[in-house]
């Protein structure tokens, strides 16, 4: 039973394009996240969704719009893909609340710009 | 902000041998988590430990064990009888307690850990 699923893992595409990413988590929790990992291996949060309600957004470009339909789902949308946009993405959920908020990563999708 | 500090980019360790890792952080908080979290080449980030600033134990999970010096705000991870599996990019996390629900977690840039035989 996966916890956190991604989907693509990987994504190969073209400088321009509009690609999403796709979330799921079946822990049922209320919160869930997008982090970016540099080619560095740097992890940054880019957004945090809590009951369906965005509570983070750490001055992210705006070509990158998360969506979450329901609190099991967090997808990531980015129009007018650069180079830059070049990195490994997770996801990740948790409890939202203070005790229990230990966050639960996906398998990471691996997104390549040419 | 909270910055956190992992000072060795690599370290390398014998199997069956016993290694720490270092972590340091800054935060003007006194309720906070701290976590480790190992990512091998498969690049899953795998939770390993978790401490809760509060309590005062240190954290055990199996082989893996914390030294957490709330004081001098410092973190480290030892894993004891080392494993050919440990390998991997170990990271030090910290996240905020408190109320509210901003509980995004402040990566250092990590340790990679090399296990020979």
């Amino acid at each position: 039973d996966t916890a956190v699923s991604q989907t693509p893992k990987y994504l190969v595409t073209q400088m321009g394009n509009d690609k999403s990413i796709k979330c799921e988590q079946n822990l049922g929790h209320d919160t869930m996240y997008w982090y970016k990992q540099d080619s560095k291996k740097f992890l940054k949060i880019m957004f945090s969704y809590n009951n369906k309600e965005l509570i983070i957004n750490e001055t992210v470009p705006n070509r990158f719009s998360p969506k979450s339909p329901d609190k099991a789902h967090l997808n990531l949308h980015i129009n007018s893909l650069e180079l830059g946009d070049s990195a490994v993405y997770f996801c990740a959920s948790s409890q939202g609340d203070r005790v229990r908020g230990t966050q639960y990563f996906g398998p990471g999708t691996r997104l390549l710009v040419l | 902000a909270q910055t956190v500090t992992q000072s060795q980019p690599e370290m390398s360790v014998q199997e069956a041998e016993t290694v720490t890792l270092s972590c340091t952080y800054d935060t003007s908080e006194s309720d906070y988590y701290l976590f480790w979290y190992k990512q091998p080449p498969s690049r899953q980030m795998i939770l390993v430990i978790r401490q809760e600033a509060y309590k005062q134990q240190n954290a055990t999970e199996n082989r893996f064990s914390v030294n957490f010096q709330k004081a001098a705000k410092s973190f480290s991870l030892k894993i004891s009888d080392s494993q050919l599996g440990d390998a991997a990019m170990y990271f030090c996390a910290y996240r905020r307690g408190g109320g509210g629900s901003n509980y995004k977690l402040t990566f250092g840039k990590g340790t990679l850990l090399t296990v020979n035989p």
